[in-house]
């Protein structure tokens, strides 16, 4: 089954707005993680959160993560045209031994 | 600090050779390195993990025998895509993870586009 499914797949917004990505999982894991890539580059970690965490910042970024639901968010806030990028969550599952499994990827777009 | 790096950013070759694929830590001992594949405007598929000094563990469905990973280093893995065929053109991405930065992180290269025609 599939881990890590983003929603919206692709995000239009204007320079300024908060825009927030949420991402659902199937199993138990140890941690949640946000990348982001640019178009034809690396992932950049973002942020992690652990299963025992519910909620964390960084800078613009605000993570949370419902255990309950199996799911999690990530909220940009005062976007800005750089932040245009793809949003991939990725989840280690338990047993995983370090192995993530990446979502499709939220496409967001920020209009200056 | 935890830089990976990945040589060639960009390859193209002919149908039926093969291309070995380099990924780097920079500035730290990676335990664990991963290879990812991505294809256009979709996820990041694992395809195999491999630690310094054994075998590497392919994910279901990832021919180890198409696909040779070798990690002789606790900064080098090489990812060679033997007899290559157009459909295994791709992005494709390492990741490292070991003593640098925020345990448990994993830290991406900037991927290898490979183009075979």
């Amino acid at each position: 089954s599939q881990q890590g499914e983003e929603d919206p797949q692709a995000l239009s917004i204007q320079e300024g707005e908060n825009a927030t990505m949420n991402c659902s999982y199937k199993t138990s894991i140890n941690n949640l993680q946000w990348y982001r890539q640019n178009s034809g580059r690396g992932l950049v970690h973002l942020i992690l959160i652990r299963s025992n965490e519910r909620e964390k910042h960084s800078g613009r970024l605000r993570v949370t993560l419902d255990t309950s639901k199996k799911s999690s968010s990530l909220l940009i806030t005062a976007s800005r045209a750089a932040d245009t990028a793809s949003y991939f969550c990725a989840t280690e599952k338990i047993e995983g031994a370090q192995k993530l499994v990446f979502g499709q990827g939220t496409r967001l777009t920020i209009n200056p | 600090g935890a830089v990976v790096s990945q040589h060639p950013s960009r390859v193209i070759c002919k149908s039926g050779t093969s291309v070995k694929i380099e990924c780097r830590s920079l500035d730290f001992q990676a335990t664990t390195m991963f290879w990812y594949r991505q294809f256009p405007k979709k996820s990041l598929m694992l395809m195999a993990t491999s630690n310094e000094g054994s075998k590497a563990t392919y994910e279901q469905g990832v021919e180890k025998d198409k696909f040779l990973i070798n990690h002789a280093s606790l900064t080098l893995s090489t990812l060679t895509v033997t007899s290559a065929h157009p459909e295994d053109s791709s992005f494709y991405i390492c990741s490292a993870t070991g003593l640098a930065g925020v345990v448990d992180t994993q830290y991406f290269g900037p991927g290898t586009r490979l183009t075979v025609l």
